[in-house]
């Protein structure tokens, strides 16, 4: 079955410090993996995006990695900050051309407190 | 620029009544989705419409109907509104399918009693 599951649930880090999301994924065949920020009462908004042959990408302070053959991503946050607090979605891009699918994960709820 | 506009922001139905929420995009994308999110669960397609003059079914579809009225605008209605329809509403847009990133509208907050 694909499926995308994202560890842990929630998170709670004090400003300035660092974190790291985890999102497994069982989907296959696999095209692509995004990462999106929702703020509270807001729609998603992407951060990144990962495609098979990509381990690394960074946007700022927001740095994404992908191990393909573990199926396995990461989303690493540098010195955070309140603004950073929002739930982040790990999606993933399932199929090909232009009928693929997206499957979502449930997200993480990261707060970051002064 | 508005990106994706939708209206309205919250609405409260009674079971059984029925409404439509809107959704228009100002960025000349071809494909539109309609979404639900729901608490500890992952945001889920309910419709979608790939270019103007298309609609398709996505993973939860039953108890609502689409209209794609023109390339920017596409509304999701409730028929007869449940209990189990209360949730987050979500319309998006792309350039063109799932190959490009999606753009999110501000969501509708939906309660049925």
């Amino acid at each position: 079955k694909n499926q995308v599951e994202q560890s842990p649930q929630s998170l709670i880090i004090l400003e300035g410090k660092n974190c790291t999301l985890q999102c497994n994924y069982t989907v296959s065949p696999f095209s692509n993996l995004r990462w999106y920020k929702q703020d509270t009462g807001r729609g998603p908004v992407s951060l990144t995006i990962m495609t098979f042959s990509e381990n690394t990408k960074s946007n700022g302070r927001y740095t994404a990695t992908l191990d393909a053959d573990t199926k396995q991503s990461s989303l690493h946050i540098t010195a955070s900050q309140l603004s950073d607090s929002a739930s982040y979605i790990c999606v993933v891009r399932h199929g090909s051309g232009n009928t693929g699918k997206l499957i979502f994960g449930q997200g993480t709820t990261l707060q970051v407190k002064p | 620029n508005a990106g994706v506009t939708q209206t309205p922001k919250f609405q409260v139905l009674k079971t059984g009544q029925s409404m439509t929420l809107q959704c228009a995009q100002d960025m000349n994308h071809n494909s539109m989705y309609w979404y639900r999110q729901d608490p500890g669960m992952g945001l889920r397609l309910i419709y979608y419409s790939a270019s103007e003059g298309t609609t398709d079914k996505g993973e939860v579809p039953n108890g609502y109907n689409v209209s794609r009225l023109n390339k920017r605008e596409f509304s999701l209605r409730l028929e007869s509104a449940a209990p189990s329809q209360t949730s987050v509403y979500f319309c998006a847009s792309s350039i063109q399918g799932v190959t490009d990133t999606q753009y999110f509208g501000p969501g509708t907050r939906l309660t049925v009693l």
